[in-house]
This record gives C-alpha cells, sequence and structure tokens, in this order.
C-alpha cells in the first residue's frame, strides 16, 4: 500500500517563499508529482520528480530525496491567486503508475 | 481542445436509484481512473483502467462499478446509491508513462453528487 503525509494547511504572506513537505510510504516508487486546485475546481499538475533533487518551473520548484522518502514543493513570491489547495501523489510502478495522493495542504496567502 | 469532460456535473438523487456518471477524454490516453474527494480525506481512488478491457480496483471500490469498453470512455456506475457516497468525483486521464517521465493527470471539471 502507499501513503502520503503533508500538512493540512500552510498560511503565509504575500511575496514570501512557503514550503509544502510531503512525506510518503509506498510498496514501490516511480515519481513524486504536485498538483494544485482551486476552490471549486479540478486539481492540475504542477511538477514531478523521478530523480532526486530540484526541478525548478518559474516561481515553483519541487524537491525530491527518494532515500528519505521525502519531498516538498517551494513556492516563491507568493501572490494571492497561489490561495489553492496542493496535493502530492505517488506513482508506484504496481499500480499501474496511476498517481495515488496525499489529503492535501490548504494555502492561504494573506495580503 | 485536450480535454476530459464528464457529465452530469451535478446530481441529487435518492438511495437506491441506479445512476452513471460519464467519462470522456479526445486526448487517446491508455489510463483513465475515477476518484472521490471529500473535505480532509484528499483524493481517493475509485477504480482505474489501464487500456481497454483492463480495470482494477482503487482504494475505495465499494459500491462502484466500471467498464472500458472503448478507450475514450470510462462512465462511473452506481448501481444502488447510498447517502456515504455523497461526494465530489473526478475523472482523470493520461498517457503511458515513457524513460522516467510523469504519469501527468488531466482531470475532467468534476461531478458533484448528492445522494439523499
Amino acid at each position: 500500500g502507499q501513503s502520503l503525509e503533508q500538512p493540512s494547511e500552510v498560511t503565509a504572506v504575500e511575496g514570501a517563499i512557503v514550503q509544502i513537505n510531503c512525506t510518503y510510504q509506498t510498496s514501490g516508487f516511480y515519481g513524486l508529482s504536485w498538483y494544485q486546485q482551486h476552490d471549486g475546481g479540478a486539481p492540475t499538475f504542477l511538477s514531478y520528480n523521478a530523480l532526486d533533487g530540484l526541478e525548478e518551473t518559474g516561481r515553483f520548484s519541487s524537491f525530491l530525496s527518494r532515500s528519505d522518502s521525502y519531498g516538498y514543493l517551494l513556492l516563491q513570491e507568493l501572490q494571492m491567486k497561489d490561495s489553492a489547495s496542493y496535493f502530492c501523489a505517488v506513482s508506484d510502478p504496481g499500480g499501474s503508475y496511476i498517481p495515488t495522493f496525499g489529503r492535501g495542504t490548504s494555502l492561504i496567502v494573506h495580503p | 481542445e485536450a480535454q476530459v469532460t464528464q457529465n452530469p456535473r451535478y446530481l441529487i438523487t435518492v438511495t437506491g436509484k441506479k445512476l452513471t456518471v460519464t467519462c470522456s477524454q479526445n486526448m487517446n490516453h491508455e489510463y483513465m481512473s475515477w476518484y472521490r474527494q471529500d473535505p480532509g480525506l484528499g483524493l481517493r481512488q475509485i477504480y482505474y483502467s489501464m487500456n481497454v478491457e483492463v480495470t482494477d480496483k482503487g482504494d475505495v471500490p465499494e459500491g462502484y462499478k466500471v467498464s472500458r469498453k472503448e478507450k475514450r470512455n470510462f462512465p462511473l456506475i452506481l448501481e444502488s446509491p447510498s447517502p456515504n457516497q455523497t461526494s465530489l468525483y473526478f475523472c482523470a486521464s493520461s498517457s503511458t508513462p515513457r524513460n522516467s517521465g510523469a504519469n501527468v493527470l488531466t482531470f475532467g471539471a468534476g461531478s458533484r453528487l448528492t445522494v439523499l
């Protein structure tokens, strides 16, 4: 089976940097993904790590340490529109690669 | 436009009345899956399909059925809905990952189901 742990809520102010952590336990591991979901909307793909290290996509970066079964999403220069839920998800070859999601972290950005 | 289309978007029904939520994708994706989303529980996988005529249970399959007769369609069937199936449902699709690449899910807009 698989389990993922991430904080339920994180708050920050506009312009700041915030890190959302994710730890996972899986029988097999293929990659760690991050998705964003605004209230009332569908989740959308943000980033993916298959190998250790940092992947950067604009203001967002994602990090993976496979030996620690740990990853994080880093959001820089926070904007009000970044207020949303963020989900980490693990793909397991034993589970046909379709991601299993964590419970999500609600990010609240204050002015 | 590449998309996953779910219908209905909203539905209120009564206990025991069979219903089907349709899902269709136009991206020729092999993988399709259904998730339900409940407050505080995140996205939980109900069923998934790796290709036509290949389906398998996810984490919370009880009370649901699926079929994959065509590549583009993956309907979710609730034979006898109960109030604990009141939830927000998402269908998603993706293509086969290649060379350690991401299995990027494209989600439908969601179907909010209320069972009274």
